[in-house]
């Protein structure tokens, strides 16, 4: 079963404007964490912003925040204020929490490729 | 923050060559480090968990005698991709866990002719 599901393969937004990429997880651990990485067309993973289970507050970083519904699975990525510089592939990703601690590795969504349009 | 540099960076080989990908934590220590591999506009999957000091936790799929993984000490783990062949062309990237979360190399695309 997918863990994570990211909805939108494609997204376009207008310079400037806000955008919002969708995610929705599935894991039945009460402490789990999700990130949001952006992939540019250079292959490097640029982490962008977290959000722990237990975190009572959205998580904000600069012109990024999560919206996160817990009830709802739900961790969608804002993008404020959107650049030409953030095109690029964006990733939903999970920590899974049924190894034991340390050997938790990422599990990722199929990623949503966004353009940003001038 | 936390470094993990990746190399090579680009790696063309002939078929039936293996290739080496190594990662090195910069100024940590990498217990555990994560291979994932990506084909072309699709997600990171992982391939394999290696440890420092204990052998490779492979996935469910990945072939563990053509993908060496070594992890001979705490700031180094490398791939091997062995005996390569074109549908192993792909890009490659490791991950380390840090304190503050996750740092990723910046990958290997590997094409094989």
């Amino acid at each position: 079963a997918q863990k994570i599901t990211q909805t939108q393969p494609g997204m376009f937004v207008q310079e400037k404007e806000a955008v919002t990429l969708d995610c929705t997880y599935d894991t039945s651990d009460q402490s789990y964490g999700l990130f949001w990485y952006k992939q540019p067309s250079s292959g490097e993973m640029i982490f962008l912003i977290y959000q722990g289970s237990y975190d009572e507050q959205n998580a904000t970083e600069g012109r990024y925040s999560l919206n996160f519904q817990k009830a709802r699975k739900s961790a969608n990525l804002v993008i404020s204020a959107s650049q030409l510089g953030d095109s690029a592939m964006y990733f939903c990703a999970m920590r899974e929490l049924f190894r034991p601690p340390g050997n938790t590795p990422l599990v990722f969504g199929k990623g949503t490729r966004l353009s940003v349009i001038a | 923050g936390a470094v993990v540099s990746q190399h090579p960076s680009r790696v063309i080989c002939k078929s039936g060559t293996s290739v080496k990908i190594e990662c090195r934590s910069l100024d940590f220590q990498a217990t555990t480090m994560f291979w994932y591999r990506q084909f072309p506009k699709q997600s990171l999957m992982l391939m394999a968990t290696s440890n420092e000091g204990s052998k490779a936790t492979y996935e469910q799929g990945v072939e563990k005698d053509k993908f060496l993984i070594n992890h001979a000490s705490l700031t180094l783990s490398t791939l091997t991709v062995t005996s390569a062949h074109p549908e192993d062309s792909s890009f490659y990237i490791c991950s380390a866990r840090d304190l503050h979360g996750y740092t990723f190399g910046s990958g290997t695309r590997l094409t094989v002719v």
